[in-house]
Protein backbone atom coordinates (compact mmCIF):
# COMPACT_ATOMS: atom_id res chain seq x y z
CA UNK A 1 0.00 0.00 0.00
CA UNK A 2 1.20 3.64 -0.48
CA UNK A 3 0.77 6.00 2.47
CA UNK A 4 0.08 9.81 1.40
CA UNK A 5 0.60 12.87 3.37
CA UNK A 6 -0.71 16.56 2.43
CA UNK A 7 0.75 19.56 3.80
CA UNK A 8 -1.18 21.67 4.96
CA UNK A 9 -3.69 19.96 6.71
CA UNK A 10 -6.39 23.41 6.82
CA UNK A 11 -6.12 26.58 6.00
CA UNK A 12 -8.09 30.06 6.13
CA UNK A 13 -8.05 31.97 3.67
CA UNK A 14 -8.88 35.79 1.87
CA UNK A 15 -10.98 35.98 -1.17
CA UNK A 16 -8.52 36.59 -4.02
CA UNK A 17 -5.69 34.83 -2.91
CA UNK A 18 -3.78 31.54 -4.04
CA UNK A 19 -2.84 28.06 -2.24
CA UNK A 20 -0.54 25.71 -3.00
CA UNK A 21 -1.20 22.54 -1.43
CA UNK A 22 1.84 19.35 -1.23
CA UNK A 23 1.31 15.81 -1.81
CA UNK A 24 3.81 13.62 -0.86
CA UNK A 25 3.89 9.50 -1.35
CA UNK A 26 6.17 7.30 -0.06
CA UNK A 27 6.58 4.89 -2.71
CA UNK A 28 6.01 5.12 -6.69
CA UNK A 29 2.76 5.41 -7.97
CA UNK A 30 1.60 4.73 -11.80
CA UNK A 31 -0.74 7.76 -11.46
CA UNK A 32 -1.59 10.83 -9.60
CA UNK A 33 -4.45 12.33 -8.87
CA UNK A 34 -6.33 15.56 -7.37
CA UNK A 35 -10.30 15.44 -5.85
CA UNK A 36 -12.86 17.92 -4.52
CA UNK A 37 -14.73 17.11 -1.54
CA UNK A 38 -17.54 19.47 -0.62
CA UNK A 39 -18.85 18.74 2.79
CA UNK A 40 -21.73 15.91 3.27
CA UNK A 41 -21.14 15.16 -0.47
CA UNK A 42 -18.99 12.94 -2.39
CA UNK A 43 -15.23 13.35 -4.37
CA UNK A 44 -14.70 14.53 -7.54
CA UNK A 45 -11.93 14.58 -9.79
CA UNK A 46 -10.44 17.49 -10.23
CA UNK A 47 -7.31 16.37 -12.77
CA UNK A 48 -4.83 13.75 -13.25
CA UNK A 49 -1.08 15.11 -12.63
CA UNK A 50 0.85 13.81 -15.15
CA UNK A 51 4.67 13.66 -14.41
CA UNK A 52 6.79 16.36 -16.58
CA UNK A 53 3.54 17.32 -18.21
CA UNK A 54 0.65 19.34 -17.82
CA UNK A 55 -2.44 18.24 -16.11
CA UNK A 56 -5.27 16.35 -17.84
CA UNK A 57 -8.35 17.97 -16.50
CA UNK A 58 -12.13 17.22 -15.99
CA UNK A 59 -14.97 18.96 -17.39
CA UNK A 60 -15.49 22.49 -15.39
CA UNK A 61 -11.79 22.58 -14.02
CA UNK A 62 -9.01 24.65 -15.68
CA UNK A 63 -5.68 25.14 -15.31
CA UNK A 64 -5.74 28.98 -14.57
CA UNK A 65 -7.72 28.29 -11.42
CA UNK A 66 -6.19 24.99 -10.48
CA UNK A 67 -2.64 24.54 -11.60
CA UNK A 68 -0.96 21.04 -11.30
CA UNK A 69 2.19 20.71 -11.22
CA UNK A 70 4.27 16.90 -10.60
CA UNK A 71 7.81 17.28 -10.84
CA UNK A 72 8.34 13.05 -10.58
CA UNK A 73 6.88 10.12 -9.12
CA UNK A 74 5.85 10.90 -5.51
CA UNK A 75 5.35 14.62 -5.07
CA UNK A 76 2.30 16.62 -6.72
CA UNK A 77 1.17 20.37 -5.71
CA UNK A 78 -2.49 21.83 -6.76
CA UNK A 79 -2.85 25.46 -6.48
CA UNK A 80 -6.25 27.20 -5.76
CA UNK A 81 -6.03 30.65 -7.84
CA UNK A 82 -7.76 33.61 -6.95
CA UNK A 83 -10.04 32.33 -4.23
CA UNK A 84 -13.39 32.43 -3.59
CA UNK A 85 -15.73 31.59 -0.71
CA UNK A 86 -16.78 28.65 -3.76
CA UNK A 87 -13.56 27.25 -3.35
CA UNK A 88 -14.36 25.93 0.36
CA UNK A 89 -13.73 22.26 0.23
CA UNK A 90 -11.82 19.36 1.33
CA UNK A 91 -8.91 19.10 -1.41
CA UNK A 92 -7.70 14.79 -1.70
CA UNK A 93 -4.78 13.88 -3.21
CA UNK A 94 -5.10 10.31 -4.41
CA UNK A 95 -2.27 8.25 -5.92
CA UNK A 96 -2.38 4.68 -7.32
CA UNK A 97 -0.64 1.48 -7.90
CA UNK A 98 -0.20 -0.66 -11.04
CA UNK A 99 -2.94 -0.02 -12.59
CA UNK A 100 -5.85 -0.62 -10.10
CA UNK A 101 -5.37 0.13 -6.40
CA UNK A 102 -5.60 3.83 -5.56
CA UNK A 103 -4.79 5.37 -2.06
CA UNK A 104 -5.68 8.56 -0.84
CA UNK A 105 -4.17 11.00 1.90
CA UNK A 106 -5.67 12.82 4.36
CA UNK A 107 -7.11 15.77 2.51
CA UNK A 108 -6.67 19.51 3.27
CA UNK A 109 -9.66 21.80 4.63
CA UNK A 110 -9.91 24.67 2.76
CA UNK A 111 -11.96 27.86 4.14
CA UNK A 112 -12.16 31.00 1.64
CA UNK A 113 -13.53 33.88 3.60
CA UNK B 1 -21.21 8.09 -18.58
CA UNK B 2 -20.72 5.83 -15.78
CA UNK B 3 -23.23 6.15 -12.63
CA UNK B 4 -22.93 4.48 -8.85
CA UNK B 5 -25.61 5.03 -6.60
CA UNK B 6 -25.55 4.08 -2.66
CA UNK B 7 -28.10 3.16 -0.69
CA UNK B 8 -29.11 3.96 1.94
CA UNK B 9 -28.10 7.76 2.31
CA UNK B 10 -27.52 6.77 5.93
CA UNK B 11 -28.38 3.78 8.42
CA UNK B 12 -28.47 3.47 12.05
CA UNK B 13 -27.63 0.27 13.75
CA UNK B 14 -27.50 -0.77 17.54
CA UNK B 15 -24.18 -2.81 18.06
CA UNK B 16 -24.71 -6.38 17.25
CA UNK B 17 -27.55 -5.70 14.60
CA UNK B 18 -25.77 -7.24 11.21
CA UNK B 19 -27.21 -5.05 7.83
CA UNK B 20 -25.91 -4.69 4.26
CA UNK B 21 -25.31 -1.66 2.31
CA UNK B 22 -26.30 -1.16 -1.26
CA UNK B 23 -24.06 -0.23 -4.20
CA UNK B 24 -25.86 0.14 -7.71
CA UNK B 25 -23.88 0.62 -10.94
CA UNK B 26 -23.70 1.23 -14.51
CA UNK B 27 -20.67 1.50 -16.10
CA UNK B 28 -19.50 0.98 -20.18
CA UNK B 29 -17.38 -2.56 -19.00
CA UNK B 30 -16.39 -2.45 -15.54
CA UNK B 31 -12.64 -3.08 -14.47
CA UNK B 32 -13.09 -2.91 -11.03
CA UNK B 33 -15.09 -1.91 -7.81
CA UNK B 34 -13.98 -0.41 -5.22
CA UNK B 35 -15.01 0.17 -1.31
CA UNK B 36 -13.66 2.56 1.22
CA UNK B 37 -14.10 3.87 4.33
CA UNK B 38 -14.04 7.26 5.55
CA UNK B 39 -13.75 8.92 8.84
CA UNK B 40 -14.87 12.37 9.32
CA UNK B 41 -12.19 14.74 8.69
CA UNK B 42 -10.03 12.42 6.77
CA UNK B 43 -9.52 10.79 3.63
CA UNK B 44 -10.94 7.65 2.35
CA UNK B 45 -9.53 4.46 3.54
CA UNK B 46 -9.47 1.56 0.70
CA UNK B 47 -11.17 -1.52 2.01
CA UNK B 48 -11.72 -3.70 -1.16
CA UNK B 49 -11.62 -4.03 -4.89
CA UNK B 50 -13.77 -6.71 -6.38
CA UNK B 51 -13.37 -7.91 -10.39
CA UNK B 52 -15.86 -9.72 -11.28
CA UNK B 53 -19.65 -10.40 -10.22
CA UNK B 54 -19.75 -13.52 -7.77
CA UNK B 55 -16.45 -12.50 -6.42
CA UNK B 56 -16.29 -12.19 -2.25
CA UNK B 57 -13.76 -10.30 -0.04
CA UNK B 58 -13.79 -10.50 3.41
CA UNK B 59 -11.98 -7.94 6.34
CA UNK B 60 -13.16 -8.40 9.85
CA UNK B 61 -16.79 -7.64 10.13
CA UNK B 62 -16.99 -6.70 6.53
CA UNK B 63 -18.11 -8.81 3.38
CA UNK B 64 -18.36 -7.08 0.49
CA UNK B 65 -19.97 -9.07 -2.77
CA UNK B 66 -20.05 -8.24 -6.74
CA UNK B 67 -23.40 -8.62 -9.24
CA UNK B 68 -23.30 -7.62 -12.54
CA UNK B 69 -25.22 -4.29 -11.39
CA UNK B 70 -24.94 -3.98 -7.47
CA UNK B 71 -22.28 -4.60 -5.08
CA UNK B 72 -23.11 -5.16 -0.98
CA UNK B 73 -21.08 -4.42 1.64
CA UNK B 74 -22.33 -7.06 4.69
CA UNK B 75 -20.93 -5.78 8.06
CA UNK B 76 -21.51 -8.84 10.85
CA UNK B 77 -22.49 -7.75 14.60
CA UNK B 78 -20.85 -4.75 13.76
CA UNK B 79 -19.12 -2.39 16.63
CA UNK B 80 -19.20 1.36 17.11
CA UNK B 81 -16.44 1.99 15.86
CA UNK B 82 -17.40 0.67 12.66
CA UNK B 83 -19.16 3.71 11.72
CA UNK B 84 -17.90 6.01 9.22
CA UNK B 85 -19.05 6.70 6.06
CA UNK B 86 -18.76 3.84 3.43
CA UNK B 87 -18.36 4.81 -0.30
CA UNK B 88 -18.42 2.36 -3.62
CA UNK B 89 -16.76 3.61 -6.73
CA UNK B 90 -16.19 2.18 -9.61
CA UNK B 91 -13.63 1.89 -12.97
CA UNK B 92 -14.06 1.47 -16.29
CA UNK B 93 -12.33 -0.76 -18.45
CA UNK B 94 -12.38 2.60 -20.62
CA UNK B 95 -8.98 4.51 -21.57
CA UNK B 96 -9.64 7.44 -19.13
CA UNK B 97 -10.24 4.55 -15.90
CA UNK B 98 -10.61 7.14 -13.39
CA UNK B 99 -13.07 6.02 -10.33
CA UNK B 100 -16.53 6.89 -10.23
CA UNK B 101 -17.66 7.20 -6.62
CA UNK B 102 -21.12 7.01 -5.07
CA UNK B 103 -22.80 9.73 -2.34
CA UNK B 104 -21.65 6.86 0.40
CA UNK B 105 -23.64 5.30 3.12
CA UNK B 106 -23.17 6.99 5.88
CA UNK B 107 -23.10 4.29 9.07
CA UNK B 108 -23.35 4.96 13.06
CA UNK B 109 -23.55 2.10 15.15
CA UNK B 110 -24.73 2.62 18.70
CA UNK B 111 -23.32 0.93 22.14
Amino acid sequence: SAVISQKPSRDICQRGTSLTIQCQVDSQVTMMFWYRQQPGQSLTLIATANQGSEATYESGFVIDKFPISRPNLTFSTLTVSNMSPEDSSIYLCSGRQGSDTQYFGPGTRLTVL
Amino acid sequence: EDQVTQSPEALRLQEGESSSLNCSYTVSGLRGLFWYRQDPGKGPEFLFTLYSAGEEKEKERLKATLTKKESFLHITAPKPEDSATYLCAVQSSGSARQLTFGSGTQLTVLP
